[in-house]
């Protein structure tokens, strides 16, 4: 099976303009969650999208959202970019089988750089 | 509170000696516990997972954990470093009652290997 992938892998945008990040799960895995990674936080979780809805949100700013499609793909957006939003952006996807794993896997990342 | 502290943020070691990271959590309840492993440059790849079935936990590469309640440790070992191991080590835990899907991850341990 192929793994996540995330699209784009490199990605530079300015102050105040929006950014959408793309995600497509491990082929029959539902659940997608969202991390974000800075040399000063750490990883941090965002969210996760299941089934189109999300069920679980970290603690970050309404500028952040996502969305889950039928086909498990996921985007987020971030709005109004801040210089801090700089970071690693991480998708992983979890099959979500009855009395299974919760272990996540996740993809190469996109790194995106606010000037 | 889920939670883990990683104790050390650099550690160095020789090709061929022993490798050992270390990680202590918090949880509530039982919790599943990770080791995840990022290169440079590139996503987090699983090592190895508990969740309350063996104690001591085998993973891949030639890595072991084991899970001890009452030190509430999760400590990483290798027997003999290689230096394809040198990388960022993530100590995880999860919770169900928090969302299985909402990690919670440790600040990092850098390893290097020298030749």
């Amino acid at each position: 099976k192929a793994g996540v992938t995330q699209t784009p892998r490199y990605l530079i945008k300015t102050r105040g303009q929006q950014v959408t990040l793309s995600c497509s799960p491990i082929s029959g895995h539902r659940s997608v969650s969202w991390y974000q990674q800075t040399p000063g936080q750490g990883l941090q979780f965002l969210f996760e999208y299941f089934s189109e809805t999300q069920r679980n949100k970290g603690n970050f700013p309404g500028r952040f959202s996502g969305r889950q499609f039928s086909n498990s793909r996921s985007e987020m957006n971030v709005s109004t970019l801040e210089l801090g939003d700089s970071a690693l952006y991480l998708c992983a996807s979890n099959p979500i089988v009855a009395g299974g794993t919760d272990t996540q896997y996740f993809g190469p990342g996109t790194r995106l750089t606010v000037l | 509170a889920q939670s883990v502290t990683q104790l050390d943020s650099h550690v160095s070691v020789s090709e061929g000696t022993p490798v050992l990271l270390r990680c202590n959590y918090s949880s509530s309840y039982s919790p599943s516990l990770f080791w995840y492993v990022q290169h440079p440059n590139k996503g987090l790849q699983l090592l190895l997972k508990y969740t309350s079935a063996a104690t001591l936990v085998k993973g891949i590469n030639g890595f072991e954990a084991e899970f001890k309640k009452s030190e509430t440790s999760f400590h990483l070992t290798k027997p003999s470093a290689h230096m394809s191991d040198a990388a960022e080590y993530f100590c995880v835990v999860s919770d169900l009652l928090a969302g299985a899907n909402n990690l919670f991850f440790g600040t990092g341990t850098r390893l290097t290997v020298i030749p």
